[in-house]
């Protein structure tokens, strides 16, 4: 079957930096997208990655390597803002999202 | 500058009765999608269309329906609402029609089924 798997709370502390592991296994492969998603709102795009390697934009990084089916995402310089949910989601071969069920991220100060 | 604009933004519905959840974009995006919300749950994928005209089945279609008469469009109706499908709904849009774009999600419906 198809699954994503992420850690469902993690916490940090304001100016560090925290590493969100996401591991997939689909039928194919078409991307791997990273949500950000604030309590009570709607889900905002962060990033997509469809080939291996590290993508930098401002304090978010995603990295995906294809072989071991595994991303992550990296925040630097946490901010008490980045408190949220950070969903991941994978899209297969029939360019079907499976998402995961998200990852609560704390920030403390 | 309105995106996606759903309705109504909560709702509490008796079982059995029918409801229309709205959906409404105005970025011309030829796909458009329902997906469902439950805690401790990943987003599930109810009914998409990819273009006006055409509609899809999702993960978890039972119970739901969907119509795209025009782009800008994508109402989601329960027939007879049962207490399972009490949630947050999302519509969200997308540029390409094969789901490789960026989503942009509307605020939400948050249903609750009694």
């Amino acid at each position: 079957g198809q699954n994503i798997d992420q850690p469902t709370e993690m916490t940090a502390t304001e100016g560090a930096i925290v590493q969100i592991n996401c591991t997939y296994q689909t039928s194919g492969f078409n991307g791997l997208f990273w949500y950000q998603q604030h309590a009570g709102e709607a889900p905002t795009f962060l990033s997509y990655n469809v080939l291996d390697g590290l993508e930098e934009k401002g304090r978010f990084s995603s990295f995906l390597s294809r072989s071991k089916g595994y991303s992550y995402l990296l925040l630097k310089e946490l901010q008490m803002k980045d408190s949220a949910s950070y969903l991941c989601a994978a899209m297969d071969s029939n360019y079907q999202l499976i998402w995961g069920a998200g990852t609560k991220l704390i920030i403390k100060p | 500058i309105a995106g996606i604009t759903q309705a109504p933004t909560s709702q509490i519905l008796a079982a059995g009765r029918r409801m229309t959840l709205r959906c409404t974009q105005d970025m011309r995006h030829n796909a458009m999608y329902w997906y469902r919300q439950d805690l401790g749950l990943g987003l599930r994928l109810i009914h998409y269309s990819n273009t006006a005209g055409t509609t899809g089945k999702g993960e978890v279609p039972d119970g739901y329906s969907v119509s795209r008469a025009n782009t800008d469009d994508f109402p989601l109706t329960l027939a007879s609402a049962v207490p399972s499908q009490t949630s947050v709904y999302f519509c969200a849009s997308s540029a390409s029609r094969d789901g490789t774009g960026e989503l942009f999600f509307g605020e939400g419906s948050r249903l609750t089924v009694l």
